[in-house]
């Protein structure tokens, strides 16, 4: 069975400090996909990145950064400099291949993010 | 990106009604999916949405309170049916965009239902 953990519940932090989303997964498949999507207080939920298994290469998209590791299972997503239009829901996510259809995508609990001005 | 819309955007309704909730994507996909998210929770999966059979459910959900109808590769509704105060949620259809790699899901705008 595949899980994802979000331990942190809620987080804090003042405009332009940094801060890093942390992203454990368990799974037994040797493929996989993981993801981060942003949920903002609109509620639509915006798909940020995905990372493929075979790829522990860390990616940069501006003031955003994501560490693959999978020796720890851990997909941690930190924003730099952060900004008050950061304040969000944020979920870590794993997708594994099913044997007779489609993907079986299951989402962590979420980390809500506020970032004060 | 598929843009993925949702009708209604929300809705307020009576406990033993039941209500139809459609998503239109603007290009033809293969796989899409259905979810709920309980207030303050995360995401969980209901269904993926089969085109010419029946859908798929995850444990926990029945095709009896929640039909699924996919006619083509652009359009799904799912109902909820005989509604109770618990199935107060957001709803999401999703698609997965091969495009942006697989097995990535880009999310519908979701339908906020409020059981009274």
């Amino acid at each position: 069975a595949q899980k994802v953990t979000q331990a942190q519940t809620e987080i804090s932090v003042v405009e332009k400090e940094d801060v890093t989303l942390d992203c454990v997964y368990e799974t037994r498949d040797t493929t996989y996909y993981l993801f981060w999507y942003k949920q903002p207080p609109s509620g639509e939920l915006v798909f940020l990145i995905r990372r493929n298994s075979f790829d522990e290469q860390n990616e940069i998209s501006g003031r955003y950064s994501w560490n693959f590791q999978k020796s720890t299972s851990s997909f941690n997503f930190t924003i730099t400099a952060s900004q008050v239009v950061d304040s969000a829901v944020y979920f870590c996510a794993l997708s594994v291949s099913r044997d007779n259809y489609g993907q079986n995508f299951v989402f962590g609990p979420g980390t809500r993010l506020s970032v004060l001005p | 990106s598929a843009v993925i819309s949702q009708k209604p955007s929300r809705d307020i309704c009576q406990r033993g009604t039941s209500l139809t909730i459609q998503c239109q994507v603007d290009s033809q996909v293969t796989m899409m999916f259905w979810y709920r998210q309980q207030p303050g929770q995360s995401l969980t999966l209901i269904a993926t949405a089969n085109q010419g059979s029946e859908a798929t459910y995850e444990s926990g959900f029945v095709i009896d309170k929640f039909p699924i109808s996919r006619p083509n590769l652009t359009f799904s509704t799912l109902t909820v049916s005989n509604m109770s105060p618990e199935d107060s949620s957001i709803y999401l259809c999703s698609v997965e965009d091969l495009l942006a790699g697989e097995g990535t899901q880009y999310f519908g705008p979701g339908t906020r239902l409020l059981v009274l």
